[in-house]
């Protein structure tokens, strides 16, 4: 199963919004509701932003939000702060008990 | 609020076992609505899904590593542990282990990882 498609960065000033994609294929992202975003700072634990594809745990601000479109996912940042300057990942279920990842897109806060 | 921390030996000699121990604190292995997963990172590159297991036992791996990988839980200890044998530099990463809601396939609790080097 290859892995999923990031881009290795993205950037926005505070207060912008900004959009990361996450591209799989028919069988993964197209095929399963169950897409998710990690957010990552060094030497911290991940931390889940998003799962399947749209929902919010319970203290993840409502700045972040989730969507998909066909094999496509993406994470939206909006009004975006400094403390949201992180590594990014996306995961999607892949059928047959197996999930993959996608390769992490670095977000900077200009 | 419940937390994973992992442990274990942070260099591995290439062919032998590594194997990493995840404590639990603040909730229990044996709570039946959630999976224990292992997750790594080698450096510069993705996440990758090792495996998980259930507090009935049930485990799954990821097919690529199925042949090297066993995962185990103590629910004396509140501990899930794993084992990756005959291990090469290409398992050299930062190994996760996480907590996996059983209505999703999302992990909703991580540790912070422990890095493990297969290097002589």
């Amino acid at each position: 199963q290859s892995a999923l498609t990031q881009p290795p960065s993205a950037s926005g000033s505070p207060g912008q919004s900004v959009t990361i994609s996450c591209t799989g294929t028919s069988s993964d992202v197209g095929d399963f509701n169950y897409v998710s975003w990690y957010q990552n700072h060094p030497d911290k634990a991940p931390k889940l932003m998003i799962f399947d594809v749209t929902k919010r745990p319970s203290g993840v601000p409502d700045r972040f939000s989730g969507s998909k479109s066909g094999n496509t996912a993406s994470l939206t940042v909006s009004g975006l702060q400094a403390e949201d300057e992180a590594d990014y990942y996306c995961s999607s279920y892949a059928g047959n008990n197996n999930v993959i990842f996608g390769g992490g897109t670095k977000l900077t806060v200009l | 609020q419940v937390q994973l921390q992992e442990s274990g030996p942070g260099l591995v000699k290439p062919s032998q076992t590594l194997s990493l121990t995840c404590t639990v604190s603040g909730g229990s292995v044996t709570n039946s609505d959630y999976y224990w997963t292992w997750i790594r990172q080698p450096a510069g590159k993705g996440l990758e899904w090792i495996g998980r297991i259930h507090t009935s036992g049930s485990v799954i791996y990821n097919p690529s590593l199925k042949s090297r990988v066993a995962i185990s839980i103590d629910t004396s200890k509140n501990q899930f542990s794993l084992n990756l044998n005959f291990v090469t530099a290409a398992d050299t990463a930062v190994y996760y282990c996480a907590r996996q809601p059983r209505i999703t396939w999302a992990w909703d609790s991580w540790g912070q990882g422990t890095l493990v080097t297969v290097s002589s």
